[in-house]
């Protein structure tokens, strides 16, 4: 079974410029949640998709959004780029929630200079 | 200005010896917890899970012990491998929120 994969791997944005992440769940699993990885926070966590809502959401501002498809794949959308958004974006994808086991991708290193 | 990146607590051991890891958790309504193998430029990799409803689990060469009463998790490591070396994170769950909640991580070095 192939692992969650996440595209691109690698990213280098200017500063007030918007980007999309996306995200491929394992097969058949149904939730997608993203989570922020930084030298500083640590990983927190930015929201949860299952069959296409949103179900739950951290504290970020509303610059970041996602959206999940019918075939459960997600994007992330970080619009209005700032110096600090420059992090590891990691997808964990889960079978119905996270509480069955939540399996990561290799993530997207985005840089905003 | 100098960015300050959280401090790792760190952990080194000797080939082949045992290794335990520790992580405490504050929500007493966390009910599942996960621990994760990170390696430099890579995602988080799933070890192992437990629920509240248990107090032991085992896996291949790993161990995840809850003692609830004191919020206290450990992933101990039967002999650790050079391939073990990497930052190892856990994670709990509880509450509505059903969102996982990472602990800091603990660096795990295995010298030969």
């Amino acid at each position: 079974k192939a692992g969650v994969t996440q595209t691109p791997r690698y990213l280098i944005k200017t500063r007030g410029q918007q980007v999309t992440l996306s995200c491929s769940p394992i097969s058949g699993h149904r939730s997608v949640s993203w989570y922020q990885q930084t030298p500083g926070q640590g990983l927190q966590f930015l929201f949860e998709y299952f069959s296409e809502t949103q179900r739950n959401k951290g504290n970020f501002p509303g610059r970041f959004s996602g959206r999940q498809f019918s075939n459960s794949r997600s994007e992330m959308n970080v619009s209005t780029l700032e110096l600090g958004d420059s992090a590891l974006y990691l997808c964990a994808s889960s079978l119905e929630a996270a509480d069955r086991g939540a399996f990561f991708g290799q993530g997207t290193r985005l840089t905003v200079v | 200005g100098e960015s300050v990146g959280l401090h790792l607590p760190t952990l080194s051991v000797q080939e082949g010896d045992n290794s335990i890891i520790n992580c405490a958790y504050s929500n007493s309504a966390s009910d599942y917890f996960i621990w994760y193998k990170q390696e430099s430029g890579k995602g988080p990799q799933f070890i192992i899970d437990i629920r509240s409803n248990m107090d032991k689990r085992q896996g291949q060469r790993v161990t995840v012990l809850l003692n609830k009463t004191v919020k206290h998790l450990s992933l101990q490591i039967a002999a650790t491998q050079p391939g073990d070396s990497a930052v190892y994170f856990c994670a709990e769950m509880g509450g509505s929120a059903r969102q996982l909640t990472f602990g800091s991580g603990t660096q795990l070095t295995v010298l030969p």
